[in-house]
């Protein structure tokens, strides 16, 4: 069964800083990954979707990367904003589908100005 | 338009009650989902439902009732609900084309309190 583990559950960082989010995974036989973000109280948003075959994808201040063999996946995040505030939970698919996904529990974090 | 829409965004019900949440979604995506999320908790999935028919039911209570009326809404009915079904209540959609790239598009989400 495949297990995804976020460490650490909750992270603070002043603003300005660069940081990495982490994400592990027990089965390496995945399709792709997802990088959501949560607001407190509201739904997921999908920030980046890394195929299997790709090591990494960018959007903006953000890139995410992907090593299928340790089954590992970071999300980095330049120059952070107190806007960046929010859980970030990544998901696997090992099917392809979007039905099937395993989600992490996330790691809350925390931008203090 | 790239929103999934879910109606209440707060519903509070005594555990005799009946109530219903509501999702709609205008993306032409075929398939819809049921999440639920408690605090701190990553979403765990309820129903799923693929071209309007239910494809997946992860062995959710039958005080659970999903119904897909067509291929942009998706309802939940309530019954005899407990307290500890209180939580977050997600809707999703995805294309449902399998692909590599297959993405989940989220609702904000029902809060759901069970007095």
């Amino acid at each position: 069964k495949q297990e995804v583990t976020q460490i650490p559950a909750a992270l603070s960082v002043p603003e300005g800083e660069n940081l990495v989010l982490n994400c592990s995974f027990t089965d390496s036989a995945i399709y792709n990954l997802q990088w959501f973000r949560q607001d407190p109280g509201k739904g997921l948003t999908s920030l980046l979707l890394i195929q299997s075959s790709q090591r990494e994808q960018t959007s903006g201040r953000l890139n995410a990367s992907l090593d299928k063999s340790s089954g590992r996946s970071t999300l980095y995040i330049a120059a952070s904003q107190p806007g960046d505030s929010a859980t970030y939970l990544c998901a696997v698919s090992l099917s392809g589908s979007a039905r099937q996904l395993t989600f992490g529990s996330g790691t809350q974090l925390t931008v203090l100005p | 338009d790239t929103e999934v829409t879910q109606t209440p965004k707060h519903l509070v019900m005594g555990m005799t009650n009946k109530k219903s949440l509501k999702c709609e979604q205008h993306m032409g995506h075929r398939a819809m989902y049921w999440y639920k999320q408690k605090a701190k908790k990553p979403p765990e999935l309820m129903f799923v439902y693929s071209y309007e028919k239910l494809s997946i039911n992860e062995s959710v209570p039958s005080r659970f009732s999903p119904e897909c009326p067509n291929s942009s809404l998706l309802n939940l009915h309530l019954h005899a609900l407990q307290p500890e079904d209180s939580a977050l209540y997600l809707c999703a959609s995805s294309q449902d084309w399998g692909g590599v790239r297959e993405k989940l598009f989220f609702g904000s989400g029902t809060q759901l309190s069970v007095l």
